[in-house]
């Protein structure tokens, strides 16, 4: 069965703090990781990886995908008000699209 | 990125009774999914929706329960039947594009079951 694990489960940084958020995984087929924001009920999509060692940059969040210690990280600089939000990682199953969701980390950003 | 909506946004159920949550797409698209996330919790996935024939449903989740329509490549329907509590979540659609292997997500349907 595939598994992915968050870390940390919840995080308090002051505005203008950068953090990293954590995701590692257990999968049978790898396509791809998924990283999504999800604020209200949506999640919205914010990176794909599927290649080691290549980051994917969006303005202030950053993602990097470690596929032999299987694990990826997102980080996000200048954190602002903004940002607050629970991350979500997710990997996809190569055979059947199907992805697998880690729990989470809620991120609170505060003046 | 394909535009998708869901109706209702949200809902107060008695228990007992069904909804029919539907989403639909503004493009063609291959693949349609449906998850769960309860109170506190992640996304499960409950079942893809396959055109023109029977959902594919995970461990834990039966066609009687969670019937699943898919007419065409644009519209899928979710229907909890014989709700109970135990069902109140956000229900949210997804797809993946036929040139992209990322998933988007619909807006999510917010149901509680009185």
């Amino acid at each position: 069965e595939d598994k992915v694990v968050q870390s940390p489960l919840s995080l308090v940084v002051h505005e203008g703090d950068t953090v990293t958020l954590n995701c590692s995984y257990e999968v049978t087929n790898f396509r791809s990781l998924l990283w999504y924001k999800q604020e209200k009920k949506a999640p919205t999509f914010l990176f794909m990886l599927t290649s080691s060692g290549i980051e994917k940059k969006s303005g202030r969040l950053s993602s990097i995908l470690d596929k032999k210690e299987l694990f990826s990280i997102l980080n996000i600089t200048a954190t602002q008000t903004g940002d607050s939000a629970i991350y979500l990682c997710a990997v996809v199953d190569g055979t059947a699209s199907k992805l697998t969701f880690g729990t989470g980390t809620r991120l609170q950003v505060t003046l | 990125s394909a535009v998708i909506s869901q109706k209702p946004s949200r809902d107060i159920c008695q228990r007992g009774t069904s909804l029919t949550i539907q989403c639909q797409v503004d493009s063609q698209v291959t693949m349609m999914f449906w998850y769960r996330q309860q109170p506190g919790q992640s996304l499960t996935l409950i079942a893809t929706a396959n055109q023109g024939s029977e959902a594919t449903y995970e461990s834990g989740f039966v066609i009687d329960k969670f019937p699943i329509s898919r007419p065409n490549l644009t519209f899928s329907t979710l229907t909890v039947s014989n709700m109970s509590p135990e069902d109140s979540s956000i229900y949210l659609c997804s797809v993946e594009e036929n040139s992209e292997e990322t998933q988007y997500f619909g807006p999510g349907t917010r149901l509680l079951v009185l």
